[in-house]
């Protein structure tokens, strides 16, 4: 069975700094990563995905993550925050054993400071 | 644009009740799936299908059951509601084919039992 693990339920930012949202995963097999957002009162949609392509995944609204098998782990940059980005971040993984439904993280939620 | 609607955002039932959530998506999506989102705790999956008639137990099935009549519709049942079944509950689609796609989320349902 594939896990993520989010580092850190909550992680405060200011705007124009740094955006650095930790997840490490666990699996047996090569794993399928992503990352989705929830804006407040909505569902969540994908951000980005790493499906083995290239390690560096870019996706929308300025945000990448790095898949590095050495440490396993997905984290998610973005050089300048902006007020906008503030929701909360769900790392999820699959693989192509067991069920093909996403498992996913416990989340993250962003806070920006003017 | 993919849409995927659940009927109720919010819900109040009493314990004990028979409560059905309905999720419908608009874009042919052979793959649905029901999630409870919980704080601390991420999104866990109670129930997925594949396609019509199709059904496979997830995370944390018990004390809930899905019909799937139709391709378009998904239905979460909870036979006798309890206090502990209190959550928010996200309904998602996706295309069949692989295990990768993304996947769509409704805006959720937020369901209390007193």
């Amino acid at each position: 069975a594939q896990s993520v693990t989010q580092l850190g339920s909550h992680v405060s930012v200011s705007e124009g700094a740094l955006v650095l949202l930790r997840c490490n995963y666990s699996s047996s097999v090569p794993p399928y990563l992503f990352w989705y957002v929830q804006y407040p009162n909505q569902g969540l949609q994908l951000l980005l995905k790493y499906t083995s392509a290239a390690t560096l995944v870019k996706g929308i609204n300025g945000f990448e993550a790095e898949f590095k098998k050495s440490e396993t782990s997905f984290h998610l940059t973005k050089p300048s925050a902006h007020m906008s980005d503030a929701a909360e971040y769900f790392c999820a993984v699959t693989a192509y054993t067991g069920r093909r439904a996403l498992t996913f993280g416990s989340g993250t939620r962003l806070q920006v400071q003017p | 644009d993919v849409k995927v609607t659940q009927s109720s955002r919010y819900l109040v039932k009493r314990t004990g009740e028979k409560v059905f959530l309905e999720c419908v998506q608009d874009m042919d999506h052979e793959n649905m799936f029901w999630y409870r989102q919980d704080p601390g705790l991420g999104l866990r999956l109670i129930y997925f299908s594949y396609d019509v008639k199709m059904k496979e137990k997830g995370d944390i099935p018990e004390g809930y059951s899905v019909s799937r009549e139709k391709k378009e519709r998904f239905s979460l049942i909870l036979e006798s509601a309890s206090t502990n079944q209190t959550s928010m509950y996200l309904c998602a689609s996706r295309l069949a084919g692989g295990i990768t796609g993304e996947l769509f989320f409704g805006e959720g349902s937020r369901l209390t039992v007193l």
